[in-house]
């Protein structure tokens, strides 16, 4: 198992500007998923990071708009660029360390943009 | 595009009763795995099905995995109000490959 933190918990930000989110994981782990999530939705997959190398965006996710670093095995940041009210809703972080592929979750960071 | 399908979209129970979540795609998947998710926190794993008709309880919460290992079921006897929340499933398709399910979103009152 992982357990994982994320920092902020919540922030309101305004249009325009840019926000990043670390997630601290308490373990090394290869992995770390970024999600999107509406409020009482399903999950949306922003990228993939792996340490020491590029992110994989998903289809309709750029890195201009969400760089990510991975620096070390333990820690990510997610920025949001150039914010939109489009851009608000919960991003979670996750890790999945074991054989099958099993996520755990960080706690989110619920934004609002207005 | 894999898409995962999940039935109903919100369910309102009364305790004690019994129901069924289905999870439903055209895609095989490798694994499927299923989540709760309370408010203010990220999704908990509840549970991993790997083999087709592979079925696994935990406590009052039955999972199947489909035969053809495209679709999935969780029913949950009894039902306590701490069992609200939104549960998701999610297929697993070669390494680090989710598709998270639409969701349910339960509520059991008391």
């Amino acid at each position: 198992s992982a357990v994982i933190s994320q920092k902020p918990s919540r922030d309101i930000c305004q249009r325009g500007t840019s926000l990043t989110i670390q997630c601290q994981v308490d373990s090394q782990v290869t992995m770390m998923f970024w999600y999107r999530q509406q409020p009482g939705q399903s999950l949306t997959l922003i990228a993939t990071a792996n340490q020491g190398s590029e992110a994989t965006y998903e289809s309709g996710f750029v890195i201009d708009k969400f760089p990510i670093s991975r620096p070390n095995l333990t820690f990510s940041t997610l920025t949001v660029s150039n914010m939109s009210p489009e851009d608000s809703s919960i991003y979670l972080c996750s890790v999945a360390p074991g054989a099958k592929g099993e996520q755990y979750f960080g706690p989110g960071t619920r934004l609002t943009v207005t | 595009t894999q898409l995962l399908e999940q039935s109903p979209q919100f369910l309102s129970i009364q305790e004690g009763e019994n129901l069924t979540v289905y999870c439903n795609s055209s895609s095989v998947f490798s694994s499927l795995q299923w989540y709760r998710q309370e408010p203010g926190e990220g999704p908990v794993l509840l549970v991993t099905v790997v083999t087709g008709g592979e079925v696994k309880k935990l406590k009052r919460l039955t999972f199947q995995f489909g035969d053809a290992r495209k679709d999935s079921s969780l029913h949950i006897t009894a039902a306590q109000p701490g069992d609200t929340g939104l549960y998701l499933c999610a297929g697993v398709s070669g390494t680090y490959k989710y598709i998270f399910g639409t969701g349910t979103r339960l509520k059991v009152l008391a």
